[in-house]
């Protein structure tokens, strides 16, 4: 099976600009979108990142989203206190029938 | 306005068969496009997907865990149910169903979760 990955921390302090990778070890994830979700402590991840670039409505344009090839990158520019959460990128990997694979996700930490 | 929730058994004993139903408004399988799956994410890591079921009935399953899962949908109800079968203590997770729609791809609305235990 496909595998994200992702680092386990990133850090920054306020106001910076952060970015978060996501590379997958198959090819298949290569001509598939890439997702992004931010996770607060004890709630329901929250779409962030769509089909690799594109915000959900109420989302801030602090975030976004890059892709290229098999890796992806979410920036957050701006850095601010409640930005501090688990970030975790998804994707269809069409091989095997088709199933989602979720990375493993990044601790986010606001100095 | 779309909302989606989990409901089912909180305890479950070793080798016993998950039931959950997720109960959704605010969008329908008679519309194209359409899926819901289900995805876990036990304490302290990553969600983990499981399965999909899409709006013409089509399914489809975790490479790992295929053997293990079901999926069905009553479009009637706007439900969709999901069994694991032979729980093991680490299938300990909160277990979320999540909506996919041809606009927005993957789970762009999510239940509240529902906390499954599996011990003896």
């Amino acid at each position: 099976q496909s595998v994200l990955t992702q680092p386990p921390s990133a850090s920054g302090t306020p106001g910076q600009r952060v970015i978060i990778s996501c590379s997958a070890s198959s090819s298949n994830i290569g001509s598939e979108y890439v997702y992004w979700y931010q996770q607060h402590p004890g709630t329901t991840p929250k779409l962030l990142i769509y089909r690799n670039t594109q915000r959900p409505s109420g989302v801030s344009d602090r975030f976004s989203g890059s892709k290229s090839g098999t890796s992806a990158s979410l920036a957050i520019s701006g850095l601010r206190s409640d930005d501090e959460a688990d970030y975790y990128c998804a994707a269809w990997d069409d091989s095997l029938s088709g199933y989602v694979i979720f990375g493993g996700g990044t601790k986010l930490t606001v100095l | 306005q779309v909302t989606l929730r989990e409901s089912g058994p909180a305890l479950l004993k070793p080798t016993q068969t998950l039931t959950l139903t997720c109960t959704f408004s605010g969008f329908s399988f008679t519309t194209a496009g359409m899926c819901v799956s289900w995805i876990r994410q036990p304490p302290g890591k990553a969600p983990e997907w499981l399965a999909r079921i899409d709006w013409e009935g089509d399914k489809y399953y975790s490479p790992s865990l295929r053997t293990r899962l079901t999926i069905s949908k009553d479009t009637s109800k706007d439900e969709v149910v999901f069994t694991m079968i032979n729980m093991d203590p680490v299938d300990t997770a909160t277990y979320y169903c999540a909506r996919e729609d041809s606009s927005y791809g993957l789970f762009d609305y999510w239940g509240q979760g529902i906390v499954v235990t599996v011990s003896s």
